[in-house]
């Protein structure tokens, strides 16, 4: 079946302006992720949705970042008036996990990701 | 607050010997431990995981390791092989408010020496 998918795959902006990052998770999955990870470096936590539960968006770095999700399908991450600061991989994972009574964690499932450039 | 640690960041090897990466957690309520391998241009993936009523797991020459009284798990790759090399991501799931955010360890980048 489809994996989790994001678009585009690569996105060259100038610097200053606004871009929207989507993810389509895999149909079902109930959590999403969002993370930033600069080249060489580990997956920087962004924003988490699960269900219909208030998203977690703890790790958003600054106001010029947020995220929105559709019930349990897509999601897309914006960010406004871009710096060169913010080129980096964008990814999107989503999983089955979660909720307040199985305790059942599963694996996370990775998109391919979204590069962006600020020029 | 809660978290996962993750150490080394870096690892090299000489190729045939084996290495062992190590983590934390702080949350007692993680039940579910995966370890996540990501090569070069791509994003993670899952190469073993580990649930909280077994203490160990393998899978031909990967292992994970769990003590939940110290609350730390180790992935062990035996016989390394160059393929083997790559950034090493550790994972648990920490409870928020009821719900559960799987965190993510800060990395180790293994290099195998041919």
């Amino acid at each position: 079946g489809a994996g989790v998918s994001q678009s585009p795959s690569n996105k060259v902006t100038e610097k200053g302006k606004d871009v929207e990052l989507r993810c389509d998770p895999i149909s079902g999955h109930t959590a999403l992720y969002w993370y930033r990870q600069r080249l060489g470096q580990g997956l920087e936590f962004l924003i988490y949705f699960q269900g219909n539960s208030a998203p977690d968006k703890s790790g958003l770095p600054s106001d010029r970042f947020s995220a929105e999700r559709t019930g349990e399908s897509v999601s897309t991450l914006t960010i406004q008036r871009t710096e060169q600061r913010d080129s980096a991989m964008y990814r999107c994972a989503s999983s089955l996990a979660g909720g307040t009574t199985a305790h059942l964690s599963t694996e996370a499932f990775f998109g391919q990701g979204t590069r962006l450039t600020v020029v | 607050g809660e978290n996962v640690e993750q150490h080394p960041s870096t690892l090299s090897v000489q190729e045939g010997d084996s290495a062992v990466i190590k983590c934390t957690y702080s949350d007692s309520a993680s039940n579910y431990f995966p370890w996540y391998k990501q090569e070069l241009g791509k994003g993670p993936q899952l190469i073993i995981d580990i649930r909280s009523n077994v203490g160990e797991k393998k899978d031909q020459r990967i292992a994970v390791t769990l003590n939940k009284t110290a609350k730390h798990f180790s992935l062990h790759i035996t016989e390394t092989q160059p393929e083997d090399s790559a950034v090493y991501f550790c994972a648990a799931p920490l409870w928020d408010f009821g719900n559960e955010k799987l965190t993510f360890g800060t990395g180790t980048r293994l290099t195998i020496i041919p």
